[in-house]
């Protein structure tokens, strides 16, 4: 049992498309993350949403728009790819709360190459 | 602000001989510290993670590292190196957030394991 899935595994597309990347948990979290680790292996965050509601959204062009809906899921739109966009996308779940703390699981990553 | 810097962007090692990974952390808060691996096309998996309590943390497949507050630094250990190491490995720091933890990671450091 996939505990974080993401769907599709590669993603090739031209320059100008438009292009979804869809993520799910099956671990009962309710807050989820988007990183992308670009060709240097760097992995940032841009993303995260808890309860459906954004929490972080770390300076990324409004051509990214997560979405939400539900606790669930957590799909990444991306209107007008550019090459820089050509990475691996990672998506991540955590439980939420305070007074202790909440561990990370990743999905296997989506790879993205812009032509 | 966080941050972390890994030592080294690649390490080579001979099979059997001891594996260190440097890490070294800036948090104006305290801290939680972890070591993520990344077997090639794969996603992160969790090695091992320090938040409180002792600061000699083991992790999954011998893995170990020591959270040392008086040098800033986390360093990975294994005391023998086996050919199914050899991947990606990235520290990342995080402080207590509450509703969401935004990880901060290094820029990672590859291992190679020589027979």
């Amino acid at each position: 049992d996939t505990a974080v899935s993401q769907t599709p595994k590669y993603l090739v597309t031209q320059m100008g498309n438009d292009k979804s990347i869809k993520c799910e948990q099956n671990l009962g979290h309710d807050t989820m993350y988007w990183y992308k680790q670009d060709s240097k292996k760097f992995l940032k965050i841009m993303f995260s949403y808890n309860n459906k509601e954004l929490i972080i959204n770390e300076t990324v062009p409004n051509r990214f728009s997560p979405k939400s809906p539900d606790k669930a899921h957590l799909n990444l739109h991306i209107n007008s790819l550019e090459l820089g966009d050509s990475a691996v996308y990672f998506c991540a779940s955590s439980r939420s709360g305070t007074g202790f703390f909440n561990e990370q699981f990743f999905g296997p990553g989506t790879r993205l190459t812009v032509l | 602000a966080q941050s972390v810097t890994q030592l080294g962007s690649h390490v080579s090692v001979s099979e059997g001989a001891l594996v260190l990974l440097r890490c070294n952390y800036s948090s104006s808060v305290p801290p939680y510290l972890f070591w993520y691996v990344q077997y090639p096309n794969q996603g992160l998996q969790l090695l091992l993670k320090y938040t409180t309590g002792a600061t000699l943390v083991k992790g999954i497949n011998g893995f170990e590292a020591e959270f040392k507050k008086s040098e800033t630094s986390f360093h990975l250990t294994k005391p023998s190196a086996h050919m199914s190491d050899a991947a990606e490995y990235f520290c990342a720091v995080t402080s207590y957030g509450g509703a969401t933890n935004k990880l901060i990671f290094g820029t990672g450091t590859l291992l190679a394991v020589q027979p």
